[in-house]
């Protein structure tokens, strides 16, 4: 079965660090989300991502965030400057189409340690 | 901000038994609700969904009930098995919101042999 896959599982970095988190969604899945779920809290979205542009983002996705489709299979976060908050996991979806009755799929995350 | 609320943590149900995870929240906008389940070193998986159009949304052994009067939804397990354990995190999305689901905390069901 078709399945969503997020590398590195961990990953450690110094406050300040750029950080590129990524992950490989279903192939025929054209819309693409990411979220994160701090320890302990809830998880939240952060933006969602369709025919190489951002469709939604919250709140959290400011400035120190960007998403990029580098090629046809990967689709990437980068946070820039990461601060000791965004130490989270963070969750890759992918979904076949937009609206809010698709399931997405989400990947095994990614768990960020910021220090 | 708790915009959807699960008000206990965790939930312990003898295997067989029916298991009643429960979900409310605040914002009268909210039209479409999900439940998706969680085990450990994996991503959510979705579970089920209920439009506000409906009432109720039966799946197999999951059933999902809400209560639009009352802002209040629940999953119902029956029979409940061990592999049920997980933790269950309800979502909800106003039309407006777009894919941007407003997710609660999460219940951690044990299903105990």
């Amino acid at each position: 079965e078709p399945e969503v896959t997020q590398t590195p599982s961990h990953q450690v970095t110094q406050m300040g660090q750029e950080v590129i988190l990524r992950c490989v969604p279903i192939s025929n899945h054209l819309y693409f989300y990411w979220y994160r779920q701090i320890l302990g809290q809830k998880v939240e979205f952060l933006v969602s991502f369709y025919n190489n542009e951002i469709s939604e983002k919250s709140e959290i996705f400011d400035d120190q965030f960007s998403v990029e489709r580098p090629d046809g299979s990967n689709f990437t976060l980068k946070i820039r400057s990461t601060k000791l908050e965004d130490s989270a996991m963070y969750f890759c979806a992918s979904s076949s189409g937009g609206g809010r009755q698709e399931t997405q799929y989400f990947g095994p995350g990614t768990r960020l340690l910021v220090l | 901000d708790q915009q959807v609320k699960q008000n206990s943590p965790s939930l312990s149900v003898q295997e067989g038994r029916i298991s009643i995870l429960n979900c409310d929240y605040t914002n009268s906008m909210f039209d479409y609700f999900l439940w998706y389940k969680k085990y450990p070193a994996e991503g959510p998986t979705f579970l089920i969904s209920i439009s506000s159009i409906k009432d109720k949304n039966e799946d197999g052994r999951f059933t999902v009930f809400l209560n639009k009067s009352a802002k209040h939804l629940s999953l119902h397990i029956v029979p409940s098995q061990p592999g049920d354990s997980a933790v269950y995190f309800c979502a909800a999305s106003a039309a407006n919101y777009g894919q941007n689901f407003v997710f609660g905390p999460g219940t951690r069901l044990s299903v105990l042999p």
